[in-house]
């Protein structure tokens, strides 16, 4: 099967600019997450969707950061503006409701602010 | 508030060597362990762990969980260098956020030749 599709592989935008980054999950896996892994740290969750509907959004910074997944399939993550502390490895994931197959991770967007 | 602490943050052995990642939590609600190889960028899943005492095998990696202890371990035999890479120990709790995983920081596992 393929795999979670994530685009760019790499960005770097200088800060108060804006970015996107897209998330295509593996067809049939009605739950999608968003994680920002910063350099030495493990990643941490910034919003999953079940389906096209919201689960948890509680550590997104509501400020510059915002997420979509309108059809429920693939998904879009946007800062604006960017600002420095948001440099760090964007990682999309997805699984089926159950959980039962586990989770699959994109390659992930390297992002750097400067 | 729910934590997962992985030790040793690093570590540098031999090709041959045998190490032991440790990873203990604290968190209410736990479903389930899993642990994932980190190379580049992508995780790769390793194993998921739900029952105490039930050892996962998978070649020379193998691993387990003490529900009554809060830890899990995971071991690699005979090293290789392209063991090299972090591994990442990551909670999945019931309720709530169902599915959210709570990672430790990771383990950096350096293999020289």
């Amino acid at each position: 099967e393929a795999g979670v599709a994530q685009s760019p592989r790499y960005k770097i935008i200088e800060k108060r600019q804006s970015v996107a980054f897209w998330c295509n999950p593996i067809s049939g896996h009605a739950t999608l997450y968003w994680y920002q892994q910063i350099l030495g740290q493990g990643p941490k969750l910034l919003i999953q969707f079940q389906n096209n509907g919201v689960v948890d959004d509680s550590q997104l910074p509501k400020d510059r950061f915002s997420a979509e997944r309108l059809k429920g399939v693939d998904s879009t993550l946007k800062i604006q503006p960017a600002k420095l502390e948001d440099s760090a490895v964007y990682l999309c994931a997805s699984s089926l409701s159950n959980l039962r197959s586990g989770y699959t991770f994109g390659s992930g967007t390297r992002l750097t602010v400067v | 508030e729910d934590k997962v602490v992985q030790s040793p943050l690093s570590l540098v052995v031999h090709e041959g060597d045998t190490v032991t990642l440790n990873c203990s939590y604290e968190v209410t609600n736990f479903r389930s362990l899993l642990w994932y190889k980190q190379e580049k960028k992508a995780p790769t899943f390793l194993f998921m762990l739900t029952s105490s005492g039930i050892e996962k095998k998978s070649g020379r990696l193998s691993s387990i969980l003490d529900k009554k202890e809060l830890f899990s371990i995971l071991n690699i035999t005979a090293t290789q260098t392209g063991d090299s890479a972090i591994y990442l120990c990551a909670v999945v709790k019931y309720g709530g956020s169902q599915g959210n995983l709570i990672f430790g920081k990771g383990t950096k596992l350096s293999v020289k030749p």
